[in-house]
């Protein structure tokens, strides 16, 4: 059992450029979700799936798009890096959006940096 | 709505020492309560979660937590530090309805 899987686990991006960051899960988890973590900021919400075909935007969505084809596969797209975007992200998986008893399942992560 | 207040961003204690490190939330509902252990450079990993019934949770690692509701508090503790204990926590709260929410973290410090 894998767990939740992120790759790149390192990439560094030139202003303007895209790429998409990857997250599968294996448990048949329901909700994935996409968070930032900075230095003094704490995790911060950018986007979220209820489902397949079902996204929504967190706290800081804006420079991120999501889409979820699947169940298992959920990506974060960058579309002009900048480098306000120079951050760790994690992706989050659980069999409901409240987790209730269950807590959310983590990546590793992904270290972007943006020059 | 729910919050989750983590007193103190960074803690420091020499090895050895009573870990003590502070969560209080706030929930309209009974909560489902969480900790969350980030090593260096690692995702975060669950730590001990309370759900319902004992009020006194174990977790990994020798951590435990206790949940009171009158203090709507659920500090984390440790009888004796390791240095191997240097590393980010988070408390998060859940009320069963709405996403889990998570605190700022506090990072331990743990000295020879």
């Amino acid at each position: 059992n894998a767990g939740v899987t992120q790759t790149p686990k390192f990439q560094v991006l030139k202003t303007g450029q895209s790429m998409t960051l990857q997250c599968a899960q294996d448990m048949n988890h329901e909700y994935m979700s996409w968070y930032r973590q900075d230095p003094g900021m704490g995790l911060r919400l950018i986007h979220y799936s209820v489902g397949a075909g079902i996204t929504d935007q967190g706290e800081v969505p804006n420079g991120y798009n999501v889409s979820r084809s699947t169940t298992e596969d959920f990506p974060l797209r960058l579309l002009s890096a900048a480098p306000s975007q120079t951050s760790v992200y994690f992706c989050a998986s659980s069999y409901s959006m409240a987790a209730s008893g269950y807590g959310y399942t983590f990546g590793s992560g992904t270290r972007l940096t943006v020059v | 709505a729910q919050s989750v207040t983590q007193l103190g961003s960074h803690v420091s204690v020499s090895e050895g020492a009573l870990v003590l490190l502070r969560c209080n939330y706030s929930s309209s509902v009974p909560p489902y309560l969480f900790w969350y252990v980030q090593y260096p450079n690692q995702g975060l990993q669950l730590l001990l979660k309370y759900t319902t019934g004992a009020t006194l949770v174990k977790g990994i690692n020798g951590f435990e937590a206790e949940f009171k509701k009158s203090e709507t508090s659920f500090h984390l503790t440790k009888p004796s530090a390791h240095m191997s204990d240097a590393a980010e926590y988070f408390c998060a709260v859940s009320d069963g309805f709405q996403k889990l929410v998570f605190g700022t973290g506090t990072r331990l410090l743990v000295s020879p």
